[in-house]
């Protein structure tokens, strides 16, 4: 049983096009979303994250969009770029559990030059 | 340079013999972690620690045990490994700088193990 379902698993994107990954929970106690981005051979590092109480969170190219009635939050990378080409994935947690992180399954993103 | 530094970083083992990964940290954090990360699952939870010998279960314990001794050093042992563990372990500790319950971790680098 999956608590965060992700999707797509691969993404092809050209240089430059936009890149949007979909994650849906289903814990409502979740309150703390995050995203990580991991290149070959190296562990996930933390990319951009939101709490519930906004519904967007921009840096730089990257955006977080967050629909908390749905249960949806979704990554948008503006202008992708070959080095964005990486493993993403969506991750949930919960207040005061001691960091733990519910993972989705991971989306493959290639960005064509 | 922050860290976490695991060993081995690559393994292979045949089924029914004992593996143990090691991750060790500079950070002087209360908070690691195991997780390990499956095509199509992403990252699930192992075993965590919050504290010297203090320890729980996570997602997917089955088949695993841990020990945290010291702050710094938190062992992965696989009393008998099996092909269904053949997967690439990854150690946590809360990001620097930050308390926990933040849900912000920092990743080791992996260790990867085939069972044969």
């Amino acid at each position: 049983q999956q608590q965060v379902k992700q999707s797509p698993q691969s993404l092809i994107v050209q240089k430059g096009g936009i890149s949007i990954i979909n994650c849906a929970y289903e814990n409502t106690a979740f309150d703390y979303f995050p995203w990580y981005q991991q290149f070959p051979g190296k562990g996930p590092a933390l990319l951009i994250a939101i709490r519930p109480d906004v519904s967007e969170k921009k840096e730089g190219r990257f955006t977080i969009s967050f629909n908390k009635s749905a249960k949806q939050f979704s990554l948008h990378i503006m202008d992708s770029q070959p080095g964005d080409s990486a493993t993403y994935f969506c991750a949930a947690s919960m207040n005061n559990a001691g960091n733990m992180l519910t993972f989705g399954g991971g989306t493959r993103l290639m960005v064509k030059p | 340079d922050a860290g976490i530094t695991q060993s081995p970083r690559h393994k292979v083992t045949e089924t029914g013999t004992p593996v143990t990964l090691r991750c060790h940290q500079t950070e002087n954090h209360r908070y690691m972690y195991w997780y390990r990360q499956d095509p199509g699952h992403g990252l699930r939870l192992i075993h965590y620690s919050y504290g010297v010998k203090d320890t729980d279960k996570g997602e997917v314990s089955d088949g695993y045990s841990v020990s945290r001794s010291k702050t710094e050093d938190f062992l992965l042992t696989l009393e008998s490994a099996t092909s269904s563990q053949t997967s690439v372990y990854f150690c946590a500790i809360p990001a620097p700088r930050r308390s926990a319950n933040t849900g912000e971790l920092f990743f080791g680098e992996g260790s990867r193990l085939t069972v044969l």
